[in-house]
């Protein structure tokens, strides 16, 4: 069975400083890896996606995430973070087709300080 | 981007009211999906559909019930609302990619 890992329940990092999100799975087969990202009150918006080819992908609001198959984990890093990315990020993993759902993870909630 | 829209946004509510979350979809998606989120908790897949006349139950048993009569409307029930079903709903919607797209949410509490 599918399934994925967030370690990291509740990361606190200070405005400008470098992040790191960390993303594990269990997949059979070759996994379609998705970021989301939710503000509070809010649904989810995806931020980057990977299926194939390069293994850092580029997604929304300056993220980015790189593919690991050997350790089977796809982080999400981002350069320098603002106050405006304090949110709840969810990692998730299914198929590219067919009627597979998405297995989420537990969710990171970021908070970012002056 | 999809258009995924959920209404009402916010909700308040008796106990034993009978309620109905809209959730309706522009983008021709044919799966739809309803997921139960306590705040700042994981998302809990409850029902989804493949197409029109097309349910299932989800990861996570639930009260409430869903309908598929057309492909852009995904309304779910609750007949008898209770305090335990104060919770935010999501709905989300994928084509033939696998990518969901969200709706904002209903964020619904039964008194």
């Amino acid at each position: 069975a599918q399934s994925v890992t967030q370690p990291d329940i509740h990361i606190t990092v200070s405005e400008g400083a470098s992040l790191e999100l960390r993303c594990n799975y269990s997949y059979g087969a070759t996994p379609y890896l998705f970021w989301y990202v939710q503000s509070p009150g809010q649904g989810l918006q995806l931020l980057l996606k990977y299926f194939s080819g390069d293994t850092l992908v580029q997604g929304i609001k300056g993220f980015e995430a790189e593919f690991k198959r050997s350790q089977s984990s796809f982080n999400l890093r981002k350069p320098s973070v603002h106050w405006s990315d304090a949110a709840e990020y969810f990692c998730a993993v299914g198929a590219s087709f067919g009627n597979e759902k998405l297995t989420f993870g537990t969710g990171t909630r970021l908070t970012i300080i002056p | 981007e999809a258009d995924i829209y959920q209404t009402p946004r916010y909700l308040v509510i008796g106990t034993g009211k009978k309620i109905t979350l809209e959730c309706s979809q522009t983008m021709g998606h044919d799966k739809m999906y309803w997921y139960q989120q306590d705040p700042g908790m994981e998302l809990h897949l409850i029902h989804y559909s493949y197409g029109v006349n097309s349910t299932e139950k989800g990861d996570l048993s639930s009260e409430s019930t869903v309908s598929r009569i057309r492909t852009e409307h995904f309304p779910l029930t609750l007949e008898s609302a209770r305090p335990s079903h104060t919770s935010q709903y999501l709905c989300a919607s994928s084509g033939q990619g696998n990518i969901q797209y969200f709706g904002a949410g209903t964020r619904l509490s039964v008194l």
